[in-house]
């Protein structure tokens, strides 16, 4: 039983094209987030979800739009994708205890 | 904002070997989030602490909450210790569903 999944695991585009990238737990938590990592390898938070609020924007270009349809899921889409959108895209979940759980990730890349 | 520095960024040695990885933050938190991910790629939380020690195995990781530091070691490394470790604390001092900041992760090798 996969406790926090991200569908697809890779996605191959375009410049300026649109997708979409979903994530589900099945764990009950609350709070939900989607994390960046880059070409080196550093994580960085995008946004924060608490029962399908948005928290935390953090400085994403508005091309970038998370949607939260119930608080098992926080998809996020992308319009006119960018090279610079290629990235490892994690979604991860908060326990009451804090302890976060991540999904498998989801390695973007833009041609 | 909390910021996170993390050292050593590489770190090469040989099986059974002590292993310390550091990590300091700049602002006091809730609790700090040490983290491993394999070459795979997946992410798992290791350790989630907010004082004193705590083990898991060979693995242990402390806290000094006045100095705003924290350490990581491995007793007895084997090559599947190889990963890379990432030290975490909450963006801001109250936590809670604001999400984490990361360090930029120590790359560690462990050669049989």
């Amino acid at each position: 039983d996969t406790a926090v999944s991200q569908t697809p695991k890779y996605l191959v585009t375009q410049m300026g094209n649109d997708k979409s990238i979903k994530c589900e737990q099945n764990l009950g938590h609350d709070t939900m987030y989607w994390y960046k990592q880059d070409s080196k390898k550093f994580l960085k938070i995008m946004f924060s979800y608490n029962n399908k609020e948005l928290i935390i924007n953090e400085t994403v270009p508005n091309r970038f739009s998370p949607k939260s349809p119930d608080k098992a899921h926080l998809n996020l889409h992308i319009n006119s994708l960018e090279l610079g959108d290629s990235a490892v895209y994690f979604c991860a979940s908060r326990s009451d205890g804090d302890t976060q759980y991540f999904g498998p990730g989801t390695r973007l890349t833009v041609l | 904002k909390n910021e996170v520095e993390q050292s050593p960024q590489n770190l090469t040695a040989q099986e059974g070997e002590f292993i310390t990885i550091n990590c300091s933050y700049s602002v006091g938190i809730s609790a700090l989030h040490w983290l491993q991910q394999h070459p795979g790629g997946g992410i798992v939380s290791l350790f989630m602490l907010s004082s004193g020690k705590k083990k898991h195995g060979r693995l242990i990781a402390t806290i000094n909450i006045q100095e705003k530091h924290s350490s990581l070691h491995i007793t007895a490394s084997h090559p599947r210790d190889s990963a890379v470790y990432i030290c975490a604390v909450p963006m801001y001092s109250g936590g809670g569903a604001d999400g984490l900041t990361f360090g930029k992760g120590t790359h560690l090798i462990i050669q049989p």
